[in-house]
């Protein structure tokens, strides 16, 4: 069966880092794009970041840009999301997502985590 | 940016109804159209994708269908495990925007 667990969230002050992981199983993760969605209440779902099969291109919603990077380890099959210099309006459940493209440029999304829930607050 | 809107943002319908959802971009995104159904405590699910296409082991009481920049998912017969938040979202490059969502609830 194939599976996204998203994990690394928490409770981080503004100004502050944290790293999120996403760990793939049951599929050849190598083969695939991936993207990073956030969802917050006042603002539904948020695409944040996406990543090609082998690392290669990277692309970012614009708010996110040059504070977060979305980086990957396909020998462990698990994606990342740094995300530094945080805001309040960072705060969101975050998912990792499957794209159907190897080069995720124009592929839907086919699977997605539960997601891992990340508060910015002082 | 493209953007997506939806209507209506919420409704209540009747167990056997007939359920329509519209989604429209603000510029022309070909059919390069999802849509995903999202329960409480769950990661959104894929349902149709390139605007009408089922995905594999989705109900067939769900369809969906585009005219332009206007794309529609129905549910043909209402069940009880429809209710649900539905999302459009638009693939054909970034940014990926989704619609702001419409929720399903049972009368």
């Amino acid at each position: 069966q194939e599976h996204l667990v998203e994990s690394g969230g928490g409770v981080v002050q503004p100004g502050r880092s944290l790293r999120l992981s996403c760990g793939a199983s049951g599929f050849t993760f190598s083969s695939y794009g991936m993207h990073w969605v956030r969802q917050t209440p006042g603002k539904g779902l948020e695409w944040v970041a996406v990543l090609w099969y082998d690392g290669s291109h990277e692309n970012y919603t614009d708010s996110v840009k040059g504070r977060f990077t979305i980086s990957r380890d396909n020998s462990k099959n698990t994606l990342f999301l740094q995300m530094n210099s945080l805001r309040v309006e960072d705060t969101a459940l975050y998912y990792c997502a499957r794209s159907v493209a190897a080069r995720a440029n124009r592929g839907y999304f086919d699977l997605w985590g539960r997601g891992t829930l990340v508060t910015v607050s002082s | 940016d493209i953007q997506m809107t939806q209507s209506p943002s919420s409704l209540s319908a009747s167990v056997g109804d007939r359920v329509t959802i519209t989604c429209r971009a603000s510029q022309g995104i070909s059919n390069y159209l999802a849509w995903y159904q999202q329960k409480p405590g769950e990661g959104p699910k894929l349902l149709i994708y390139s605007a009408s296409t089922l995905q594999s082991g989705v109900p067939s009481r769900f369809s969906g269908s585009e005219s332009g920049t206007d794309f529609t998912l129905t549910i043909s017969s209402l069940q009880p495990e429809d209710v649900a938040i539905y999302y459009c979202q638009k693939y054909n490059r970034g940014p990926f925007t989704f619609g702001p969502g419409t929720k399903v609830e049972i009368k």
